[in-house]
């Protein structure tokens, strides 16, 4: 089955600061990948996904990312983050013969005013 | 459209007890996973139906269990609850199996 690591736990930035969080998963075969978002008190949002196509995928908030197969990464970038990016953010992938969906382990942004 | 909605938002049971969560997915849904988050093992698949059919089932006891009806809503049971079972239990759902998943707001279940 496939897994998924995040390597950054807590990460601390001021505003205006470069994002970049690292995701790294292990499986051979095909797979879809997605960040997703969680701000305090509210629900997992999908901040962007690769199904396939150009592996530079911009989604909602000025966030991008990477699907660098030959690395097996999909790291989020932000070159400008502002206070309110302020959330727990989590790279999840499926794999294409099995559907589940496999989360990292998230990685808390806080930024500072 | 409406997002997914689950009930109860928040639930207190006492060890031994069994609890039954509710998911109502987006219109048009067919699929609805489960999910739970704690702080110290994340969020970990626990099972997703489709068509009232189980399409896959994570690593947990068979004291979790879930079903789904002809409308594409779910539910999930836990018997004989432990203290570990605390924990926010999120629901997922999308089109069909291979389509972006959204998510609820979780039902929080703390069992004392």
């Amino acid at each position: 089955a496939q897994s998924v690591s995040q390597h950054n736990h807590h990460v601390i930035l001021s505003e205006a600061a470069s994002l970049e969080l690292g995701c790294n998963y292990s499986y051979g075969g095909t797979v879809n990948l997605f960040w997703y978002v969680q701000y305090p008190g509210q629900h997992l949002q999908l901040l962007l996904k690769y199904f396939s196509g150009d592996p530079l995928v911009k989604g909602i908030k000025g966030f991008e990312a990477e699907f660098i197969k030959s690395k097996f990464s999909f790291n989020l970038r932000k070159p400008s983050v502002q206070w309110s990016d302020t959330a727990e953010y989590f790279c999840a992938v499926t794999a294409r013969n099995n559907n589940d969906m496999r989360f990292g382990a998230g990685t808390r942004l806080t930024v500072k005013p | 459209k409406a997002g997914v909605t689950q009930t109860p938002r928040y639930l207190i049971k006492t060890r031994g007890q069994q609890v039954t969560l509710s998911c109502s997915p987006i219109s048009g849904h067919r699929s609805v996973s489960w999910y739970q988050q704690t702080p110290g093992q994340g969020l970990q698949f626990l099972f997703e139906y489709f068509s009232e059919t189980q399409r896959n089932k994570g690593n947990f006891p068979g004291r979790f269990s879930g079903r789904q009806f002809s409308n594409s809503r779910s539910e999930m049971n836990v018997s004989t609850l432990e203290l570990g079972d605390s924990a926010l239990y999120l629901c997922a759902s999308r089109v069909g199996t291979e389509d972006t998943q959204y998510f609820g707001p979780g039902t929080r279940l703390t069992v004392l």
